[in-house]
């Protein structure tokens, strides 16, 4: 069956540090890949996609490549603000057969961001 | 403005008694989704429903009821069956448009059940 793997947290940084949140996956057919983030309190909000090899998803400095070789799909912002501080979901939809329409997610990372 | 939305965003179940979450969405998405957050587990399916009067068991479906009845919404009833309920509840919903599979889910602000 499908799995994500993510990176455990929690991640600590400072304000301006470099952020990789690592996130693996297995899957049959050809997935498209997401990372969501949630704020404390509120439900998840979609950050990127990418949906196809060699893809790259970028949103508000966020950014990241859709590795098939490695099955790798990570998270990353080279300056890491103090707003940024969230929990992070990696998650795949595999457009193959029945599960076409679930998402399989990981486990989330939580980031914290300290001035 | 589109979106989902999830009332009430707090609930508290007394033991034996049955509750029911809301969800309502205008986007005029085909498919609805209920999740269950744990803290630590990530998201687990509840269940889904890709159309109108129809639906699917998730992962976790036992101590869970759902209804379709209309395109835009998909209540949850958390029954007495489910022993511990206390959980935050998101629901999502996704567009049949195009390639299904290159679809986001969109979500809801969550409900918070807890038990008194």
């Amino acid at each position: 069956g499908n799995s994500v793997t993510q990176m455990e947290g929690p991640v600590t940084l400072s304000e301006e540090a470099f952020l990789t949140i690592n996130c693996t996956y297995t899957a049959t057919g050809y997935p498209s890949l997401f990372w969501y983030v949630q704020y404390p309190g509120e439900g998840l909000q979609l950050l990127l996609k990418a949906t196809k090899a060699d893809d790259k998803g970028s949103n508000k400095g966020f950014e990241a490549t859709y590795r098939k070789e490695t099955t790798s799909f990570h998270l990353e912002k080279g300056s890491v603000q103090v707003s940024d501080s969230a929990v992070y979901f990696c998650a795949l939809s595999d457009g193959s057969g029945g599960s076409n329409y679930k998402l399989t997610f990981g486990k989330g990372t939580l980031l914290t961001v300290n001035p | 403005d589109g979106g989902i939305t999830q009332s009430p965003k707090y609930l508290f179940r007394k033991e034996g008694q049955n509750v029911t979450l809301s969800c309502e969405q205008n986007l005029n998405h085909d498919a609805m989704y209920w999740y269950r957050q744990d803290p630590g587990q990530g998201l687990r399916l509840i269940y889904y429903s890709q159309i109108v009067n129809d639906f699917q068991k998730g992962d976790i479906a036992e101590g869970y009821s759902v209804s379709r009845e209309k395109k835009e919404s998909f209540p949850l009833t958390v029954t007495s069956a489910q022993k511990n309920p206390t959980a935050f509840y998101l629901c999502a919903s996704r567009s049949s448009g195009g390639l299904y599979s290159n679809q986001p889910q969109h979500f809801g602000d969550g409900t918070r059940l807890s038990i008194l």
